[in-house]
């Protein structure tokens, strides 16, 4: 079964307005979670990695303050979409590593900003 | 900079037929190369690699890794309709677990 849990998986929303995406670890205890991004046609994208009790780390390229990301505890880390354009939308995915084992990956978040 | 080079992008066979994905990488600190199946929705995990020469088995699916040469490959025997998916690549550094991934190769098997 699922061990990393993704919310909602679609989400329709009005440009301007802002998206919150939640990631779950369900059975296990995550400090580390991270958060992909994908257009149509194209590979995963890392855009961030989320601590637990601190900052994100960002990749290059990826807005801080556009894709706010909190680790407020060991299981849920948020992926708030700020004032989202058109352009903003896409696939979002996390994922999770679960002690030394592979990483799991949420089912994903389809944003569309109209 | 870490780079993952999958090819070829796109492969389209028929039903019973063997196809053989590549995956070549660059990366500083290498920790493991991970093969993943994405349909429609996110990647399901196939293989992870971290030793040169030993091969992973599947049913179906094997992959292996060469750290010489600084690749992988994914075979698939006996293809089926519903083997039908992006094949992505990733490779993984020793430090917290990032990963890259490559662009994937888009694979249809037609009846």
């Amino acid at each position: 079964g699922a061990v990393v849990s993704q919310h909602p998986s679609r989400v329709i929303c009005k440009s301007g307005t802002s998206v919150k995406i939640e990631c779950r670890s369900l059975d296990f205890q995550a400090t580390t979670m991270f958060w992909y991004r994908q257009f149509p046609k194209q590979s995963l994208m890392l855009m961030a990695t989320s601590n637990e009790g601190s900052k994100a780390t960002y990749e290059q390229g990826v807005e801080k303050d556009k894709f706010l990301i909190n680790h407020a505890s060991l299981t849920l880390s948020t992926l708030t979409v700020t004032s989202a354009h058109p352009e903003d939308s896409s696939f979002y995915i996390c994922s999770a590593r679960r002690g030394w084992e592979k990483l799991f990956f949420g089912s994903g978040t389809q944003l569309s900003v109209l | 900079e870490d780079k993952v080079v999958q090819s070829p992008l796109s492969l389209v066979v028929h039903e019973g037929d063997t196809v053989t994905l590549n995956c070549s990488y660059e990366v500083t600190n290498f920790r493991s190369l991970l093969w993943y199946k994405q349909e429609k929705k996110a990647p399901t995990f196939l293989f992870m690699l971290t030793s040169s020469g030993i091969e992973k088995k599947s049913g179906r699916l094997s992959s292996i890794l060469d750290k010489k040469e600084l690749f992988s490959i994914l075979n698939i025997t006996a293809t089926q309709t519903g083997d039908s998916a992006v094949y992505l690549c990733a490779v993984e550094e020793t430090s917290g677990s990032r990963l890259t991934f490559g662009e994937g190769t888009q694979l249809t098997v037609n009846p």
